[in-house]
This record gives C-alpha cells, sequence and structure tokens, in this order.
C-alpha cells in the first residue's frame, strides 16, 4: 500500500525552507527518501529506521515518528539543485517490499 | 563497478507480444525490485526478491513474471502486452532491509 505524501508540489525562491510530509496506515520498519530529477533515475537520500530517529544530510534531514507512523523531509536553505521530485518509500513491520507515495515536485527559483 | 543495469533504455512493442526486460547488479546485493512510473502515480512496485530463488508480487504483479536464479541478474518478462503497459521501468536493488536502493537507469516502454 502506497503512503500519502503531502504536499503534491512545492515552489520556492532561493534560500527558503521546505518540508515534505510522508504517512502510512501500517506499522513501520523503515522509511526511505529519495529525489529525481527530471528523466532520470530516483535517487536515494537517507533511510530511518524504526526507533524514532533524525537524520541529517547537508542542508537536508528527515524525522521519523514511529508511532504516528509519519515521517518528515526537511530541506532548509533551498538551493537551485534542490529541484526535483521526492519520494518517500515505506517497508511495514510485516513484510519487505519497499512501496513509494506519489512524490512531490520541489522547484525551487532563482 | 557498473552499479545496476537495465536494457533495453527503449522499446516499441506491439499489443500481444513478449519480451523481458533485463536487469543486472555487480553490487552483490541480495534485495531487488521492480516498479513501473506512470504520471502522477509515482513508483508502484511490480515484484521484488529479497535474494535468490525468492520473489514476491508487489502493488501490481499482474501480467508480469519474474524469476531469481542468481543473485546478480532478476528480468522482468511481459506475458502478453498492454498498452496499459507503457510506462517507465526501473529496477532497484539494496545491500538489505537496513539499507537504501540503487536505481538502474529505467528501460521507457511503449505498448502500440
Amino acid at each position: 500500500q502506497q503512503p500519502v505524501q503531502s504536499p503534491q508540489a512545492v515552489i520556492l525562491r532561493e534560500g527558503e525552507d521546505a518540508v515534505i510530509n510522508c504517512s502510512s496506515s501500517k506499522a513501520l520498519y523503515s522509511v526511505h527518501w529519495y529525489r529525481q530529477k527530471h528523466g532520470e533515475a530516483p535517487v536515494f537520500l537517507m533511510i530511518l529506521l524504526k526507533g524514532g530517529e533524525q537524520k541529517g544530510h547537508d542542508k537536508i534531514s528527515a524525522s521519523f515518528n514511529e508511532k504516528k507512523q509519519q515521517s518528515s523531509l526537511y530541506l532548509t536553505a533551498s538551493q537551485l539543485s534542490y529541484s526535483g521530485t521526492y519520494f518517500c518509500g515505506t517497508v511495514s513491520n510485516s513484510g519487505y517490499a519497499l512501496n513509494f507515495g506519489k512524490g512531490t515536485s520541489l522547484l525551487v527559483t532563482p | 563497478n557498473a552499479g545496476v543495469t537495465q536494457t533495453p533504455k527503449f522499446q516499441v512493442l506491439k499489443t500481444g507480444q513478449s519480451m523481458t526486460l533485463q536487469c543486472a547488479q555487480d553490487m552483490n546485493h541480495e534485495y531487488m525490485s521492480w516498479y513501473r512510473q506512470d504520471p502522477g502515480m509515482g513508483l508502484r512496485l511490480i515484484h521484488y526478491s529479497v535474494g535468490a530463488g525468492i520473489t514476491d508480487q508487489g502493488e501490481v504483479p499482474n501480467g508480469y513474471n519474474v524469476s531469481r536464479s542468481t543473485t546478480e541478474d532478476f528480468p522482468l518478462r511481459l506475458l502478453s502486452a498492454a498498452p496499459s503497459q507503457t510506462s517507465v521501468y526501473f529496477c532497484a536493488s539494496s545491500p538489505g532491509a537496513d539499507y537504501g536502493y540503487t536505481f538502474g537507469s529505467g528501460t521507457r516502454l511503449t505498448v502500440v
């Protein structure tokens, strides 16, 4: 079952911040975050394992609330290179399949 | 180290034809998956494998078969192509449950 992402689309000016949310109806083992640029393959950003952790990756970080089955991706001081579609993927406690949401389109303008 | 290699990159099929999309990885990854990507639908899981000889269905398995006879290869077979299978197909691999996936560059398939 696909997780639900919000918002569907975001437009930012360079330097602004954004938050992308991901929620699931199932108990989760892990949450993945990927970025895909137009015409390219998705690229792995980070994985959060159950235990309620937060991870950072330069100015991109994420949190995972295991009890609420939710994760958020934080992009701070956005750069033009952050533009693309962001996907969250979830793996439930009961399986191995990685299921993705429909994606959030992020456009950073000068 | 080539990563995940998908062939072909582009393919046009006629309705009813069969074909195999190839996927190979040279990273000794145990987990491999196939996704299709359609506009507005995100990435939908077709089939996945957690090791040689082990496969399972994802969200949209109908019309597709897979097998995993070696760790390196995970081919996706379209049994009788339909226009609804027009899509971009991605293969991905991962060392295991606690790691991210590396994606291949994709196969753009058109069924006419």
